[in-house]
């Protein structure tokens, strides 16, 4: 039990499917995070969210929509993916916002998405 | 701004002998650095950080970590090391600024052999 759960682990979808990604902390953070792993790639920050409030979005496809509904729980939407989105998707919290430049982040086990 | 760079994408050693992951960095500032772990189907853990102060850091499960800021170098060591070390490795950097990010290497896998 890491303190941050994500579901599902594992999740195969078609091109035109809708799917949702779920994340939560159970460590009393206010700032969550989505990541991107690929193979063989560096870790991609993909969205922020400080207090319920997205800072940040790095510029990532819209067919990736977040959600953040309060401070222990974050989603990731996903409609018409490609499968070059085929990853695995990480979910972090971190105390605050500062957090983040000090190292404090709390991965979750992370949700691996295949798109066919 | 910022990069990190690990010089070796795979790793293999035997059991109970030392270990070197390489972990280099560029950045025009100041830089905090970190290194974290990532054992198989599992999310990041972080095994140690370096924000100021002394430049050798120790961290969990017997690694240690030297900053060196002449050679914007930042390699993770450790003297003896357990099948259960199998994991893959990530070096990381901020530029130590309140909201800045982290920007993480490709990752070292590091594999022990018995």
């Amino acid at each position: 039990e890491t303190g941050v759960t994500q579901t599902p682990r594992h999740l195969v979808m078609g091109m035109t499917n809708k799917k949702s990604l779920k994340c939560e902390q159970h460590l009393g953070h206010n700032a969550m995070y989505w990541y991107k792993q690929s193979a063989k790639k560096p870790l991609e920050l993909m969205f922020v969210y400080n207090f319920k409030e997205q800072t940040e979005n790095n510029s990532v496809p819209s067919r990736f929509s977040p959600e953040c509904p309060n401070s222990s729980h974050l989603f990731l939407h996903l409609h018409t993916l490609q499968p070059e989105d085929s990853a695995l998707y990480l979910c972090a919290s971190s105390p605050e916002l500062a957090g983040v430049s000090t190292g404090e982040l709390f991965f979750g086990e992370g949700s691996r998405l295949t798109v066919l | 701004a910022q990069s990190v760079t690990q010089l070796d994408s795979q790793v293999p050693v035997f059991e109970e002998a030392p270990v070197e992951l390489r972990c280099n960095y560029s950045s025009s500032v100041s830089v905090y650095l970190f290194w974290y772990v990532q054992y198989p189907n599992q999310g990041l853990q972080l095994l140690l950080k370096y924000l100021s102060g002394s430049t050798l850091v120790k961290g969990i499960n017997g690694f240690e970590a030297e900053f060196n800021k002449s050679q914007t170098s930042f390699h993770l060591r450790k003297p003896s090391v357990h099948i259960s070390d199998t994991a893959e490795y990530f070096c990381a950097v901020s530029e130590g600024t309140s909201g800045s990010r982290l920007t993480f290497g490709e990752g070292t896998q590091l594999t022990v052999n018995p």
